[in-house]
Order: structure tokens, then C-alpha cells, then sequence
């Protein structure tokens, strides 16, 4: 079974269009959070929710949104999507806030062209 | 805003040889993970350290958090293909928000 799972696997879409990433985990934890990983491989928080609750919100565009219907899943909105957007996006959970082991989605690899 | 800076940035060696990596800040963390990420995957856990001073072995993996809890190092004996991946160190500070990774070490090993 995989704990944390993203959809799509790879997402190519143009400048402008509006799109959804899924994040879901079956580990029973309380946290969320949403990774964006650049091109050089670095990674850097974006989002987290703790018990469906906004606790971090990095200096990210508005043009992301992340929405949590329930504990189990986090999806990220992305509008009018623009070039410097391509990346891998990463879905992570982990057991509350604080120094626990995130547990990470396969990612999904975002083309904006 | 704290920094961990991870070196070396790259390195390839031939398979049964030692390497050490670093992961340095000006910042004391509360502590620190080590992750191991492959190509397609999202980041594994490797060990996570607490206390400065700490030594924590995976195997052929050594860990250390420094004594004043800036710094850490992984070192790996007789290194082997499958060791093969991106290493990221990630601090946590009490109060802050979330993990920090540092940029990584992507490393080759050759057979």
C-alpha cells in the first residue's frame, strides 16, 4: 500500500491554464505539507496543514492554493500558470507539527511551456 | 532565515571507497534528518540526530551531529552503486516553520 500518493506522475500544460495536483496518505497523520523542488534539486516548503488548518504559508504566489477536503488529503491549485512554475512538486506527511519524519509522495513533475 | 549548506555538491567515487558529507549553518537546530532521495522518488528518511554530539550508524552509514548542533556529517564506508542518490540534511527549530533542507549532495558510485 503507498502512504503518500500524488496525481498526476507528470503534468505539461501551458502558460495561463489553471490545474490540481491530488496528494493523498494513508498513515493516519495530522500534518500535510506541499514541496516545491527546482530544477537543482532544491527543495522548499510551501504549504503545510495541520488537522485541516493553514499553519505555514511561505512567500508563495496567491496564485497557489492548497485545499484539504479532510485530514487524509491536501491538493494544490495552481492559476494562471506561468513559466517559472516547472518544477516537481512534492506532497509530504508526517505524524503533527514539529520534528517527526516526513513521509513523501512520489511527486509530480509540473511543464509549464 | 537559516541556511544549511551541504558539501560536496557533487562527487563520484569508485565503488569500495569512503566518503564523507557535510551539512554546516550558523543556526543550532533542534535537530537534524538525513534524507535520501533517488531519481523519480520523493526524499526517504534516513536517521534523524538530537543531541549535539550524537553518532548514529544505518549499516554502512556513520552520523554525526556536532556538539554545538550546527553541523552534521554522513560519512559512508566501502561505498557501494546502490548508495547512489541525493542527499539532503533538513534542520528543525523549535518555532519555526517546518524543515529547512539544505541544497543537497548528489552522489555517484561507480562500479
Amino acid at each position: 500500500d503507498t502512504a503518500v500518493s500524488q496525481t498526476p506522475k507528470y503534468l505539461v500544460t501551458q502558460m495561463g491554464n489553471d490545474k490540481s495536483i491530488k496528494c493523498e496518505q494513508n498513515l493516519g497523520h495530522d500534518t500535510m505539507y506541499w514541496y516545491k523542488q527546482d530544477s537543482k534539486k532544491f527543495l522548499k516548503i510551501m504549504f503545510s496543514y495541520n488537522n485541516k488548518e493553514l499553519i505555514i504559508n511561505e512567500t508563495v504566489p496567491n496564485r497557489f492554493s492548497p485545499k484539504s477536503p479532510d485530514k487524509a488529503h491536501l491538493n494544490l491549485h495552481i492559476n494562471s500558470l506561468e513559466l517559472g512554475d516547472s518544477a516537481v512538486y512534492f506532497c509530504a506527511s508526517s505524524y503533527t507539527t514539529g520534528n517527526y519524519e516526513q513521509y513523501f509522495g512520489p511527486g509530480t513533475r509540473l511543464t509549464v511551456t | 532565515t537559516q541556511l544549511l549548506e551541504q558539501s560536496p555538491q557533487f562527487l563520484s567515487i569508485q565503488e569500495g571507497e569512503n566518503l564523507t558529507v557535510y551539512c554546516n549553518s550558523s543556526s543550532v537546530f533542534s535537530s537534524l534528518q538525513w534524507y535520501r532521495q533517488e531519481p523519480g522518488e520523493g526524499p526517504v528518511l534516513l536517521v534523524t540526530v538530537v543531541t549535539g554530539g550524537e553518532v548514529k550508524k544505518l549499516k554502512r552509514l556513520t552520523f554525526q551531529f556536532g556538539d554545538a548542533r550546527k553541523d552534521s556529517s554522513l560519512h559512508i564506508t566501502a561505498a557501494q552503486p546502490g548508495d547512489t542518490g541525493l542527499y539532503l540534511c533538513a534542520g528543525f527549530s523549535v518555532g519555526a516553520d517546518g524543515l529547512t533542507f539544505g541544497k543537497g549532495t548528489h552522489l555517484i558510485i561507480q562500479p
